[in-house]
């Protein structure tokens, strides 16, 4: 099987603009997660889709929202971009059922100028 | 919400030598803990994982412990080989909280041959 793809790998930004990124889960996974990464912070959770519904969501500002379609690819969105959101965005896909195991893609490094 | 705290933050072995690496939670309604080692320029990698009703879990050369009433958990790593450097996160999901993952924040591994 293919494992989890995040577009892009790397992204530059501006204060201000907002961003999309992509990700497609493994193949039969209905369950998308997203973490940000960053030195300062570690590993924290964004939110969760399951069929094509949010099922969890972070301590993070409304800034950050997603999306999950019905072939369970996920999309997360930034807006008014911040140089503190700079950081390894990843995303992790799971069955969504009984099994709690989330395979991670290789992330997306964002850099806000 | 859940906490989890991870020692040591660094961690350099000779080859051949065990490492051993713990994690404590704070919420005993956690019922999963998986480990993730993650290398430079990728996403976390799951390596193993263990649910509240096990004890301990062996997968060839990795091992984990839980013990609830202490709420700790460790990642028992034998017979290290230079490959195993990266850094290691151990993460919580409490029950009722869908796939939100709490990682712990890291160890880098380091294995001298």
């Amino acid at each position: 099987k293919a494992g989890v793809t995040q577009t892009p790998r790397y992204l530059i930004k501006t204060r201000g603009q907002q961003v999309t990124l992509s990700c497609s889960p493994i193949s039969g996974h209905r369950s998308v997660s997203w973490y940000q990464q960053t030195p300062g912070q570690g590993l924290q959770f964004l939110f969760e889709y399951f069929s094509e519904t949010q099922r969890n969501k972070g301590n993070f500002p409304g800034r950050f929202s997603g999306r999950q379609f019905s072939n369970s690819r996920s999309e997360m969105n930034v807006s008014t971009l911040e140089l503190g959101d700079s950081a390894l965005y990843l995303c992790a896909s799971s069955s969504g059922r009984s099994s709690y195991e989330q395979y991670f893609g290789p992330g997306t490094r964002l850099t806000v100028t | 919400g859940e906490n989890v705290e991870q020692h040591p933050s660094t961690l350099s072995v000779q080859e051949g030598d065990s490492a051993v690496i713990k994690c404590t939670y704070s919420d005993s309604a956690s019922n999963y803990f998986p480990w993730y080692k993650q290398e430079l320029g990728k996403g976390p990698q799951l390596i193993i994982d263990i649910r509240s009703n096990v004890g301990e879990k062996k997968d060839q050369r990795i091992a984990v412990t839980l013990n609830k009433t202490a709420k700790h958990f460790s990642l028992h790593i034998t017979e290290t080989q230079p490959e195993d450097s990266a850094v290691y996160f151990c993460a919580a999901i409490p029950y009722n909280a869908g796939n939100m993952l709490t990682f712990g924040g890291g160890t880098r591994l380091m294995v001298k041959p």
